[in-house]
């Protein structure tokens, strides 16, 4: 199993420019979330999905969209990249939350 | 929303030594989960706690679900070099929300050999 496989691992925007950002997971887990991290804040949580439809915000949402077409695959969309949104992000998954969460290795977004 | 304390932001050790954190928090939570990040890396989850008053261990790692279920604490025991990197608690089951984790901000450990 690979896991939790996010692409690309680096990425530069520039102000203005959108992207997507890749997350998949070949575990059949329902639970998916995106985290950003930024130094001294911790993991914050982006927006979720409980299964394939269905997804809601988390506590940084804005900027962000996602949708869940598929249990395995929840990209995250930046619309209008701001450097604000410079940021390691993470995808993670899970079978049952209770028993936490498996993160990707991450993506380092670098908005200029 | 739901905060975390985790305590010390940092840490900088000889190695050998013992090592000791906690998270506290004003909401009680079902599950305590403490999970270390390598440096370029995913946070990989350690421990996982159930119950209040739990005690478990990992290796030289133990952790404990507080009595009140508003605090954990980690320990490692005889510290090494691989033992570098984010330690992050995360509480889970507050306030019914069946699928929130909420992270503390991280505890860094340097182990100087």
């Amino acid at each position: 199993n690979a896991g939790v496989t996010q692409t690309p691992k680096f990425q530069v925007l520039k102000t203005g420019q959108s992207m997507t950002l890749q997350c998949a997971q070949d575990m059949n887990h329902e639970y998916m979330s995106w985290y950003r991290q930024d130094p001294g804040m911790g993991l914050r949580l982006i927006h979720y999905s409980v299964g394939a439809g269905i997804t809601d915000q988390g506590e940084v949402p804005n900027g962000y969209n996602v949708s869940r077409s598929t249990t395995e695959d929840f990209p995250l969309r930046l619309l209008s990249a701001a450097p604000s949104q410079t940021s390691v992000y993470f995808c993670a998954s899970s079978l049952t939350p209770t028993y936490g969460y498996t993160f990707g290795s991450g993506t380092r977004l670098t908005v200029v | 929303g739901q905060q975390l304390n985790q305590s010390p932001q940092s840490m900088f050790i000889q190695e050998g030594e013992d090592v000791s954190m906690n998270c506290t928090s004003s909401s009680i939570f079902n599950t305590w989960l403490w999970y270390k990040q390598d440096p370029g890396e995913g946070p990989v989850l350690l421990i996982a706690l159930y119950k209040a008053g739990e005690l478990t261990s990992n290796g030289r790692l133990t952790a404990q679900f507080g009595i009140t279920r508003k605090d954990s604490f980690l320990n490692i025991s005889a510290s090494i070099p691989s033992d570098v990197g984010i330690y992050f608690c995360a509480g889970h089951g507050s306030g019914g929300s069946n699928y929130k984790l909420t992270f503390g901000k991280g505890t860094l450990l340097t182990v100087n050999p």
